[in-house]
């Protein structure tokens, strides 16, 4: 079935420096890919998301990037701060509607000040 | 701002307890869906429904039914709660532009 891998697990950078995030997808009809970010006892909440008409969406200092040719979608976050620690997911639309999505296992950032 | 709410924060049940987790959202979204979350596992999908009265099977169904009787309301039941039942429960909802959002989430455990 569709499946997406996410790379790192785990991932700890020093406050300041940035912190990069990958997925795969297996799916070739996907056209949606999302990005959340859980802090700790909180539901997921979406922080950037990208369609496959583009190749880089850009919020202020959070990127995506998304290579449909090599099913690759990544997570860009620079000049990283204590409060971006967090366990980020990566998901990707599936169905016949693409109204589904299918999720990474997640990525858990820790920046230290 | 969109809200998704669930009606428990932490639930404890005995096995073999017929147990009702209930999510509400405000934004007339069509589309809801329930997903298990556990560690290293990521979310998974048990069930959804694109609109009243309708209910499609996800990835994980077993053990598990919903309900959709208003659209602003999607009930996940666990008709035998079991100890691998034992997760946090996620709810979310959107509409056609598919900008998902999630509930608080329900740590259920089974005991």
């Amino acid at each position: 079935g569709e499946n997406v891998e996410q790379h790192p697990s785990t991932l700890s950078v020093q406050e300041g420096d940035s912190a990069v995030i990958k997925c795969t997808y297996s799916d070739s009809a996907s056209n949606y890919f999302p990005w959340y970010k859980q802090e700790l006892g909180k539901g997921p909440q979406l922080i950037i998301d990208i369609r496959s008409n583009v190749g880089e969406k850009k919020d202020q200092r959070i990127a995506v990037t998304l290579n449909k040719t090599a099913k690759h979608f990544s997570l860009h976050i620079t000049e990283t701060q204590p409060e971006d620690s967090a366990v980020y997911f990566c998901a990707a639309s599936i169905g016949n509607y693409g109204q589904n999505f299918v999720f990474g296992p997640g990525t858990r950032l820790s920046v230290l000040p | 701002d969109v809200k998704v709410t669930q009606s428990s924060r932490y639930l404890v049940k005995r096995t073999g307890e017929k147990v009702f987790l209930e999510c509400v959202q405000d934004m007339d979204h069509e589309n809801m869906f329930w997903y298990r979350q556990d560690p290293g596992l990521g979310l998974r999908l048990i069930y959804f429904s694109y609109d009243v009265k309708m209910k499609e099977k996800g990835d994980i169904p077993e053990g598990y039914s919903v309900s959709r009787e208003k659209k602003e309301r999607f009930s996940l039941i666990l008709e035998s709660a079991s100890t691998n039942q034992t997760s946090m429960y996620l709810c979310a909802s959107h509409t056609g532009a598919r900008e998902q959002y999630f509930g608080p989430g329900t740590r259920l455990t089974v005991t």
